[in-house]
């Protein structure tokens, strides 16, 4: 029944070394979210796609990429790892439709960089 | 943009007491008002919402008041139970948008 999947939902990493977290999905929304949640912090929004469209957040730090191959499946890359990076990284997902914006949340990835 | 003040940060209350954390916002253009619950590790879960045409909203012990002139709403918690613990965050969106604007987040904890 899992609608929104995160694996891994741990990873270690090396400073610098690039790391990719996966997202799916199997509600078929348009939409689908990145966010960086730090420890007693609220999820801050990265990025998102509407469908293919792309959608940067002003200050999300150029080493931070992602992709979105299919409606299922979201990815994101970060390219160069540092200490700062570490943190709870959630995936949600919405219809986009207007007045049916609710977003759903996955259980997270907890990125720890070395 | 929008701004969201979420309070209090902190909230420890009796085992079948009441709880209330109150969300103001700024952009009198917002219509959507969700509650999400976080447990330790886990991802933020919705666990009520509210648009801008009601007033409140109930689903058992759960409870969203919407003031839309005073641009605050409110999350109520009756009969609070253990499992009740966790951080609460209130956030806010307008029907165009996709993004929410979230609060900062309130730990509660429910004493047994």
């Amino acid at each position: 029944d899992a609608m929104v999947i995160q694996n891994p939902r741990y990873q270690v990493t090396q400073f610098g070394k690039p790391v990719t977290l996966s997202c799916s999905q199997t509600l078929n929304h348009n939409v689908m979210y990145w966010y960086q949640q730090k420890s007693s912090q609220a999820p801050k929004l990265l990025f998102h796609y509407y469908d293919k469209d792309f959608n940067n957040e002003a200050d999300t730090p150029d080493n931070f990429q992602s992709r979105r191959p299919n409606t299922s499946f979201c990815f994101l890359d970060i390219r160069s790892p540092g200490l700062g990076d570490a943190a709870m990284y959630l995936c949600a997902t919405s219809r986009g439709v207007q007045r049916d914006n609710e977003q759903f949340f996955g259980p997270g990835t907890r990125l720890t960089v070395l | 943009g929008e701004n969201v003040e979420q309070h209090p940060s902190t909230l420890s209350v009796q085992e079948g007491d009441s709880a209330v954390i109150k969300c103001t916002y700024s952009d009198s253009a917002s219509n959507y008002f969700p509650w999400y619950k976080q447990e330790l590790g886990k991802g933020p879960q919705l666990i009520i919402d509210i648009r801008s045409n009601v007033g409140e909203k109930k689903d058992q012990r759960i409870a969203v008041t919407l003031n839309k002139t005073a641009k605050h709403f409110s999350l109520h918690i009756t009969e609070t139970q253990p499992e009740d613990s966790a951080v609460y965050f209130c956030a806010v969106t307008t029907g165009s948008a996709r993004q929410l604007t979230f609060g900062s987040g309130t730990q509660l904890t429910v004493l047994p």
